[in-house]
């Protein structure tokens, strides 16, 4: 069974603060993580996704990534309260097998940036 | 307007009832998922399907079915075999099969048993 694990939460940071959400998995041969936000009572939305290790950018978002560890991680920097939500990692299926497309979820770290 | 609908927003079932959800994606992407969400818990995947007339169990597949008849839809029915079907159902699609792509989901359906 492929686990993907995110730290626990819930996860208070002040307005201004740079947030760090964390994630493992467990299929060494995973290669494509994701991670997306979700407001209560919404359906998740794309935030970032990284495919190769190192860093990736856009904007306010962070996305970091080493494979030999199993870990990625998203930094919000200058975090807003409208960043408040719970932020869900996705990792995909060993490429080896016959699961193209599958992504497991992690259960969620939800996120408070209070004023 | 581009995107992937799902309705019923708000769906009510009764014990031993079979009730079917819709999926639509305007988007032209190849591959379709459903996930169930429950509260506080990550996603699980019930089914996915890359290609048309093509779809394969996911992780909790029991008690529900699915058919893909049209590229653009995805319907899911939850059966009376489905003993716990309360749960928020998102719909999802990717644009391309049997690749790495990030998927994109639709505003969920929320099933509850009465």
């Amino acid at each position: 069974q492929k686990e993907v694990e995110q730290n626990s939460g819930p996860l208070s940071v002040p307005e201004g603060a740079i947030a760090s959400l964390n994630c493992t998995y467990s299929d060494r041969g995973s290669q494509s993580f994701f991670w997306y936000r979700q407001y209560s009572g919404k359906s998740p939305e794309l935030i970032m996704f990284i495919y190769s290790n190192g860093d990736k950018e856009d904007g306010r978002f962070t996305a970091q990534l080493n494979k030999a560890s199993q870990y990625v991680s998203l930094l919000i920097r200058d975090s807003q309260p409208s960043d408040s939500a719970t932020y869900l990692c996705a990792v995909d299926a060993d490429a080896g097998g016959t699961s193209y497309g599958k992504l497991t979820f992690g259960q969620g770290t939800i996120l408070t940036v209070h004023p | 307007d581009g995107g992937i609908t799902q309705s019923p927003k708000y769906l009510f079932r009764k014990e031993g009832q079979n009730v079917t959800l819709s999926c639509e994606q305007n988007l032209n992407h190849d591959a379709m998922y459903w996930y169930r969400q429950d509260p506080g818990q990550g996603l699980r995947l019930i089914y996915y399907s890359q290609i048309v007339n093509d779809f394969q169990k996911g992780d909790i597949a029991e008690g529900y079915s699915v058919s893909r008849e049209k590229k653009e839809s995805f319907p899911l029915t939850v059966t009376s075999a489905q003993k716990n079907p309360t749960a928020f159902y998102l719909c999802a699609s990717s644009p391309q099969a049997y690749s790495y792509n990030e998927q994109f989901f639709g505003p969920g359906t929320r099933l509850t048993v009465l």
